[in-house]
């Protein structure tokens, strides 16, 4: 049973777009929402993360929103550039979960020049 | 710091078989996590060791095993090999206590199982 919705499936923008991925969870014990990037070969890389109780979070040209009760989080890439193409996952960890992630199915992006 | 290492990268084993794949967390970690990662499945959470104890696991079956050493260096084995469990195998390792943020989670590269 998929706990995390994870939407588009694939995303092309041009160089300097703003990509937008979102995802959708279920369960409200949910306390804990990181983003990962993952290139062709390599693990995933952590790239940002947010708890609940703040509603937007920003590191660098990455922007994390979230909206507690619509229980929906999205990404934003500012400023895309070519080498930001990789294929991005959103995750959530319940309360109480220890390390447990449950990841959402993966976005690919690609930015052309 | 060096971040989390993995071994072997690749690995190619036969229906049967079984397999053992090895995880050295970043110096001072003390979690070590295994997910399977395929096309069809995505990334899934297979258990997590903390202070040489499964603290958590996920929906595979018993042919999965891991275990955890004194110096949080971890292993799982695949037992019995089978067509679906070609995948690529990834470790993550946590601080797991103390710090902002002790629950963030660090990936390595993988190691990719093939079984024909």
């Amino acid at each position: 049973q998929q706990q995390v919705k994870q939407s588009p499936q694939s995303l092309i923008v041009q160089k300097g777009g703003i990509p937008i991925i979102n995802c959708a969870y279920e369960n409200t014990a949910f306390d804990y929402f990181p983003w990962y990037q993952q290139f062709p070969g390599k693990g995933p890389a952590l790239l940002i993360a947010i708890r609940p109780d703040v509603s937007e979070k920003k590191e660098g040209r990455f922007t994390i929103s979230f909206n507690k009760s619509a229980k929906q989080f999205s990404l934003h890439i500012m400023d895309s550039q070519p080498g930001d193409s990789a294929t991005y996952f959103c995750a959530a960890r319940r309360k109480g979960g220890y390390n447990k992630l449950i990841f959402g199915a993966g976005t690919r992006l690609a930015v052309h020049p | 710091k060096a971040g989390v290492t993995q071994t072997p990268r690749y690995l190619i084993k036969t229906r049967g078989q079984q397999v053992t794949l090895s995880c050295s967390p970043i110096s001072g970690h003390r979690s070590v996590s295994w997910y399977q990662q395929t096309p069809g499945q995505g990334l899934q959470f297979l258990f997590e060791y903390f202070s040489e104890t499964q603290r958590n696991k996920g929906n595979f079956p018993g042919r999965f095993s891991g275990r955890q050493f004194s110096n949080s260096r971890s292993e799982m084995n695949v037992s019995t090999l089978e067509l679906g469990d070609s995948a690529l195998y990834l470790c993550a390792s946590s601080l797991d206590s103390g710090g902002p943020n002790p629950y963030e989670q660090y990936f390595g590269p993988g190691t990719r199982l093939t079984v024909t």
